[in-house]
């Protein structure tokens, strides 16, 4: 079974300090995203990865970076939180190519107050 | 730039009837990978179902199935006789192959009414 943790599952942060949202795979799957999800919005893509040590922005990166320090291991990473990143965030990690099923974390529910 | 759209954002259904829901998309892939994933009230996403654009055949996995009808940029998702706990949030999604991304539509809620 695939097998996606997120850490924390919610959190508190306050406007303009550090959040660090991690993210661990036990799938050996090579790829991993940082989705947003929004009502209204759907799932829209912050960051994400296909090999360790580099890192690619996805359609709404602005305010966020992403670290892939391992195969197994993504963060996402807000330097100063604000009021708009309000937000629920989800980890997903795939094979790739046309191993590209979508195993999703079970979310973190961020409030920026 | 590719695109996911599900313009319904809501639909109700009586229970153990068929629904269907839509989805279009836009691309410049010859070959992709379409999607279905459903968001259960706890927040859960799974993946549901698959439809590789090179195959003709419509997928079918349990009681869902896509009518996949690729002059249209079209991949509806069907679910035959709907239970209670088919209530969710359905998303339709595209792999972008040359991005090695994939995006999402907004989702459609689906309620299935006693």
């Amino acid at each position: 079974e695939a097998a996606v943790t997120q850490s924390p599952r919610s959190k508190v942060a306050v406007t303009g300090g550090k959040v660090t949202l991690s993210c661990h795979q036990t799938n050996n799957h090579d790829y991993m995203y940082w989705y947003r999800q929004d009502t209204g919005h759907g799932l829209r893509l912050i960051h994400y990865s296909y090999v360790a040590d580099s890192t690619e922005k996805g359609d709404i990166p602005d305010g966020y970076k992403a670290s892939r320090p391992s195969q197994e291991n993504f963060s996402l990473i807000l330097e100063l939180a604000s009021l708009s990143q309000t937000a629920v965030y989800f980890c997903a990690s795939s094979g790739g190519q046309s191993q590209n099923t979508l195993y999703f974390g079970a979310g973190t529910r961020l409030s920026v107050l | 730039a590719q695109k996911v759209t599900q313009t319904q954002t809501s639909i109700s259904v009586m229970e153990k009837t068929t629904v269907t829901m839509d989805c279009v998309y836009e691309t410049q892939d010859s070959s992709y990978f379409l999607f279905w994933y459903k968001q259960t009230a706890s927040g859960e996403i799974v993946f549901l179902i698959r439809q590789d654009s090179y195959k003709k055949e419509n997928a079918t996995v349990g009681h869902y199935s896509l009518n996949f009808q690729k002059p249209k940029s079209s991949i509806g998702l069907i679910i035959t006789a709907t239970q209670i706990e088919d209530s969710a949030v359905y998303f339709c999604a595209m792999d972008d192959t040359n991005a090695y991304k994939v995006i999402f539509g907004k989702g459609t809620h689906l309620h299935v009414l006693p």
